[in-house]
């Protein structure tokens, strides 16, 4: 089985911290992804990475940075929270090639910004 | 306009019931399509793929029409169990342009 774990499943911070999320998954998938999910939005997705230091922006990348030095992990970094970063984040991963479309998702990230 | 619209619902039915939901997009060189399942508080997984012929998983139907750009599943014989929200996928350049649609719930009673 597919596993994708977050390191958190809720986390509050304040307005100008600095936020990690951290993923990792174990079937050495090649492709990596962070979404936010939102009421009435679906998921919208913020950064993706294809290979280890590769990344590539989303549709909503602004206040947001990834990391990926490893090809199990790939991170979202929250520079300077703000509270319209108030939302619930979800990483997924998935194979490259003919099956790169079906993700695998972690149990997502309840983050409060205050 | 959104990429992906679904009726966000909620579609309250009575077990044993049949219901149908659909999802239009608007990227006609979108490539592939799926439903994925979200129940609450829990992490989208994939219901199924969709294909231009149609294709069916038990209980579970799904069709494509690339003439008008919609999707729909339809879920027979309803169960307490299939109560979750729905997700509508499309994805194109080669998987790494994913869109999901908001979500249409579903509400199965007894």
């Amino acid at each position: 089985d597919v596993k994708v774990t977050q390191s958190s499943r809720y986390l509050v911070k304040r307005t100008g911290e600095k936020v990690f999320l951290e993923c990792v998954q174990d079937m050495d998938h090649e492709n990596m992804f962070w979404y936010r999910q939102d009421p009435g939005l679906g998921l919208r997705l913020i950064y993706f990475s294809y290979d280890v230091k590769m990344k590539e922006k989303g549709d909503i990348p602004e206040g947001y940075s990834v990391s990926r030095e490893k090809k199990e992990r790939f991170s979202l970094i929250l520079e300077s929270a703000s509270t319209n970063q108030t939302s619930m984040y979800l990483c997924a991963s998935s194979f490259p090639g003919t099956r790169q479309e079906t993700q695998y998702f972690g149990p997502g990230t309840r983050l409060l910004v205050l | 306009r959104k990429e992906v619209e679904q009726d966000p619902g909620p579609f309250n039915v009575p077990e044993g019931a049949t219901v149908a939901f659909n999802c239009t997009y608007s990227n006609s060189a979108s490539q592939s399509f799926f439903w994925y399942r979200q129940d609450c508080r829990k992490e989208p997984k994939l219901l199924m793929s969709v294909y231009s012929s149609g294709n069916e998983d038990g209980r579970f139907t799904a069709q494509l029409n690339r003439a008008s750009q919609y999707i729909s599943l339809l879920i027979r014989d309803s169960k307490l169990s299939d109560s979750a929200t729905y997700l509508c996928v499309v994805t194109y350049t080669g998987g790494f342009k994913t869109i999901f649609g908001a979500g249409t719930r579903l509400f199965v009673k007894a």
